[in-house]
């Protein structure tokens, strides 16, 4: 199946802990973003990759750490865990000059610090 | 700067009606893309339906439409003949114009919607 594939789905874990969420798309895309989606639903953009260079990098703890090995991955390592962290961590990929097939999403990885 | 605004925390709909999805955007961009998006209890973020700012007709993608009114800064979305499996919480984004064409996601606070049997 042709999709954004991210992994783990959820994710507890203890304070302090270093954790990592996997994300990979087989769609040819070629730019990739990493959104945070708090309790309340908003989104929020991490960070952004295009091909493989990184091109966003919104204000967020420098905890998160963004990686791209090639323009079809994109991780995230977390390090330190705080329990505001804990939220729904969503991968997007799309295709540059084609915005009407929008952006494809993951399906979230919801992390809970403990 | 750039925002979208969704005034309708939450909606309940009978089924079978149509439903209209508030959203209005603000930006000095003279080009620009909106997107709905649905967001179901599973928790993905399903793409529905995108307008550019020069497209002179309404988008339209099966029983979802969107009602540009470039004027007013609106971008509704019209959902016809509800069904159940529509009840879900519903985005309205905006492109953000940004360096090197990589262009993020501006999010509206969502309106959560509940198709009645």
């Amino acid at each position: 199946d042709t999709a954004v594939s991210q992994t783990p789905k959820y994710l507890v874990t203890q304070m302090g802990n270093d954790k990592s969420i996997k994300c990979e798309q087989n769609l040819g895309h070629d730019t990739m973003y990493w959104y945070k989606q708090d309790s309340k639903k908003f989104l929020k953009i991490m960070f952004s990759y295009n091909n493989k260079e990184l091109i966003i990098n919104e204000t967020v703890p420098n905890r998160f750490s963004p990686k791209s090995p090639d323009k079809a991955h994109l991780n995230l390592h977390i390090n330190s865990l705080e329990l505001g962290d804990s939220a729904v961590y969503f991968c997007a990929s799309r295709l540059s000059g084609r915005e009407n097939y929008g952006y494809t999403f993951g399906s979230g990885t919801r992390l809970t610090v403990v | 700067a750039q925002k979208i605004t969704q005034t309708q925390p939450g909606m309940f709909v009978q089924e079978k009606e149509a439903v209209t999805l508030d959203c209005t955007y603000d930006t000095s961009d003279q080009s620009y893309g909106l997107f709905w998006y649905k967001q179901p209890s599973s928790g993905e973020m399903i793409f529905l339906i995108y307008q550019g700012s020069y497209d002179e007709q309404n988008a339209t993608e099966g029983r979802y439409s969107l009602n540009f009114q470039k004027a007013r800064k609106s971008a509704n979305l019209v959902i016809s003949a509800s069904q159940l499996g529509d009840s879900a919480m519903y985005f309205c984004a905006m492109r953000d114009t940004n360096m090197d064409s990589n262009y993020q996601l501006i999010w509206g606070a969502g309106t959560k919607l509940i198709i009645k049997p």
